[in-house]
């Protein structure tokens, strides 16, 4: 079955600087990769997803990658704020399938 | 759209009690999901549903755990005979059907402890 790789475990940058969180997948049939943040005490929210005939997907500050040949997808924040603290999951899902395979999680601190 | 909302936020439990958790997803959504998150771990899937048909079930739903989703739209989880490696929050999630795949949007969850 599927398998998520997520890097790294914590992640602390001073604000206003980028932060970039990394993924790779064990399966080449997955097509959907959706990005969550989950605050304390909160269910995970989504933030940006990428499907797998897209290359590159931004919003405002947030933009996804992902290289279907290598199998890794990157989260990339840019001028972070103090509110972008949280825990990020990136999660994959296989074409036919429904379920959702999360990596272990990144936490990021933006230091003020 | 009120998102997907879950009962209780918190149960507190003596081990081999039974427990149940209720889940209201976004109304017009037609697939419901339930998810575990153990401390520290990304959320791991348990089953899901569309409409009042439960279409898989992972091999993390043991004999102890059933789901329900009698008129497809709420749904339960209970989990009978409760035991310590039970404790966990527990996600509900749901989403649109279709021919490609629509994203999922999860509650809040309910956090289980078991004493």
């Amino acid at each position: 079955g599927e398998n998520v790789e997520q890097h790294p475990s914590t992640l602390s940058v001073q604000e206003g600087d980028s932060a970039v969180i990394k993924c790779t997948y064990s399966d080449s049939a997955s097509n959907y990769f959706p990005w969550y943040k989950q605050e304390l005490g909160k269910g995970p929210q989504l933030i940006i997803d990428i499907r797998s005939n897209v290359g590159e997907k931004k919003d405002q500050r947030i933009a996804v990658t992902l290289n279907k040949t290598a199998k890794h997808f990157s989260l990339h924040i840019t001028e972070t704020q103090p509110e972008d603290s949280a825990v990020y999951f990136c999660a994959a899902r296989t074409q036919g399938a429904q379920k959702l395979v999360f990596g272990q999680g990144t936490r990021l601190t933006i230091n003020p | 759209d009120t998102g997907v909302s879950q009962d209780p936020r918190h149960k507190i439990t003596k081990r081999g009690q039974n427990v149940t958790f209720r889940c209201d997803p976004i109304s017009e959504h037609n697939r419901l999901y339930w998810y575990r998150q153990t401390l520290g771990q990304g959320p791991e899937f348990l089953t899901y549903f569309q409409n009042e048909a439960q279409l898989e079930k992972s091999r993390l739903l043991s004999d102890r755990f059933s789901a329900e989703r009698p008129k497809g739209s709420f749904s339960t989880l209970e989990i009978q005979r409760t035991e310590q490696g039970d404790s966990a929050m527990y996600l509900c999630a749901s989403s649109l059907a279709g021919t490609v795949g629509q994203p999922q949007h999860f509650g809040d969850g309910t956090r289980l402890s078991i004493l």
